[in-house]
């Protein structure tokens, strides 16, 4: 079991759909990150929240919408999606934002097939 | 621009033997160095944290920093086929504490 909870575990929605991606940690981290996976490659990074402000934006397409509503919950809302979006996304917290030297904890993932 | 690099493998290795894996990164002030195992489908976890030069040990697991040669390795004793998975190694990437990934090294332990 992993202190960053993820739901769902799986999701399949067509190139119309809205969905919503749930990442939840109670360590009192105070960053909280999302990354893709694709097979066979290691984590991209999306976003990182640091103390509830989105601090980075690695140049993600608009389709994806990160919402940190508190700092121990992490959203990734979802809109017209591509096949080429169909990856493992994975949550993860660290203690701080800002320069550190601490490692990030990672959530089981959410594994999103686009139809 | 930051780079960590693995040689991606797979390293094979016979049951019980040492596994060694190996790890480069560019940025000669980097402070500290993670590893990551990632079974496959499934995430990646933490598996050593080395911040300082030598050796850190933990059960069968060894990771060795050498920051003048700018290298960081995982030693696995005693290689159990549950080893079997991709190994990751990290690197903060400054400012934003971003996660500079390796490519991964896939290891197999073969029973």
């Amino acid at each position: 079991d992993t202190e960053v909870t993820q739901t769902p575990k799986h999701l399949v929605m067509g190139m119309t759909n809205k969905k919503s991606l749930k990442c939840e940690q109670h360590m009192g981290h105070r960053a909280m990150y999302w990354y893709k996976q694709k097979a066979k490659k290691p984590p991209e990074l999306m976003f990182v929240y640091s103390y509830e402000k989105l601090s980075i934006n690695e140049s993600v397409p608009s389709r994806f919408s990160p919402e940190c509503p508190n700092s121990s919950l992490l959203n990734l809302h979802l809109h017209a999606l591509q096949p080429e979006d169909s990856a493992l996304y994975l949550c993860a917290s660290s203690p701080t934002g800002g320069y550190s030297n601490q490692p990030q904890h990672f959530g089981d993932g959410t594994r999103l097939s686009i139809l | 621009q930051k780079e960590v690099e693995q040689n991606s493998g797979p390293l094979s290795v016979p049951e019980g033997a040492i596994a060694s894996l190996n790890c480069t990164y560019s940025d000669r002030g980097s402070q500290s160095f993670f590893w990551y195992r990632q079974y496959s489908g499934k995430s990646p976890e933490l598996i050593m944290s080395i911040y300082s030069n030598g050796d850190k040990e933990d059960g069968r697991f060894t990771a060795q920093l050498n920051k003048a040669s700018q290298y960081v390795s995982l030693l696995i004793r005693d290689s159990q086929p549950s080893d079997s998975a991709t190994y990751l190694c990290a690197v903060p990437g400054g400012a934003t504490n971003k996660l500079i990934f390796g490519t991964g090294t896939l290891l197999a332990v073969q029973p």
